[in-house]
């Protein structure tokens, strides 16, 4: 089955610093990566995906990831972290189980931008 | 605001019940998805309906259930509750079935059986 795995359970960042948040990923066939953040009380935004083409995906709120075959990896980054970045990140995968689109997620990242 | 909307917010009921959560989808997208995310088991796929049509099955417990209307909005049902089906229900929906769709999330209904 297709999965994900966030090792981290909490990124802290100082304001300012670069964030990054890591996903790695297990799948047969070509991978469909998905970046979601939840913040509290609040419902899942998508933040960007990769199917295919440029290793470097660029999304919502000056977040991007790259794509590394070699490695498994999706990791979501972004320059210049703020405060209001602090949230719950999940990475979740295509699962083609059946063909169809159900997503697998990760158990996510909580992400603490400190001031 | 993804554009995807979800009633009731909140939930409380007592073990033993039956509530209905209720999704109204984008405008356009064909396809819903239910997902529970609870703090031990995480976020985890449910079921998916496109067009009206069940498509794909998760870990959905055989005391929930779920339907796809007509006018594309969706109903989860989950009868004889227990306290471990307190959790954040969401529904998604995308536009098609495809592996590139990106799903567009509710923002979820909390359910708390007492």
């Amino acid at each position: 089955a297709q999965s994900v795995a966030q090792p981290e359970d909490q990124v802290n960042v100082a304001e300012g610093n670069p964030l990054t948040v890591k996903c790695t990923y297990s799948v047969s066939g070509n991978p469909y990566l998905f970046w979601y953040v939840q913040y509290p009380n609040r419902g899942l935004q998508f933040l960007l995906k990769y199917i295919t083409g440029d290793n470097l995906v660029k999304g919502s709120y000056g977040f991007e990831a790259e794509f590394n075959k070699s490695q498994t990896s999706f990791h979501l980054k972004k320059p210049s972290a703020l405060v209001s970045d602090s949230a719950l990140y999940f990475c979740a995968v295509r699962d083609i189980r059946d063909g169809n689109n159900r997503l697998a997620f990760g158990k996510g990242n909580q992400v603490v931008v400190i001031p | 605001d993804s554009g995807v909307t979800q009633t009731p917010k909140h939930l409380i009921t007592a073990t033993g019940q039956r509530v209905t959560l209720r999704c109204s989808p984008r405008s356009g997208d064909l396809s819903v998805y239910w997902y529970q995310q609870s703090l031990d088991q995480g976020l985890q796929f449910l079921i998916q309906y496109y067009n009206g049509e069940e498509r794909a099955k998760g870990n959905i417990l055989e005391r929930f259930s779920a339907q796809q209307f007509p006018d594309l909005h969706s109903e989860l049902n989950l009868s004889s509750l227990e306290l471990g089906d307190s959790a954040l229900y969401f529904c998604a929906s995308s536009v098609a079935s495809f592996g590139t769709d990106t799903q567009y999330f509710g923002p979820g209904t909390r359910l708390t059986v007492l």
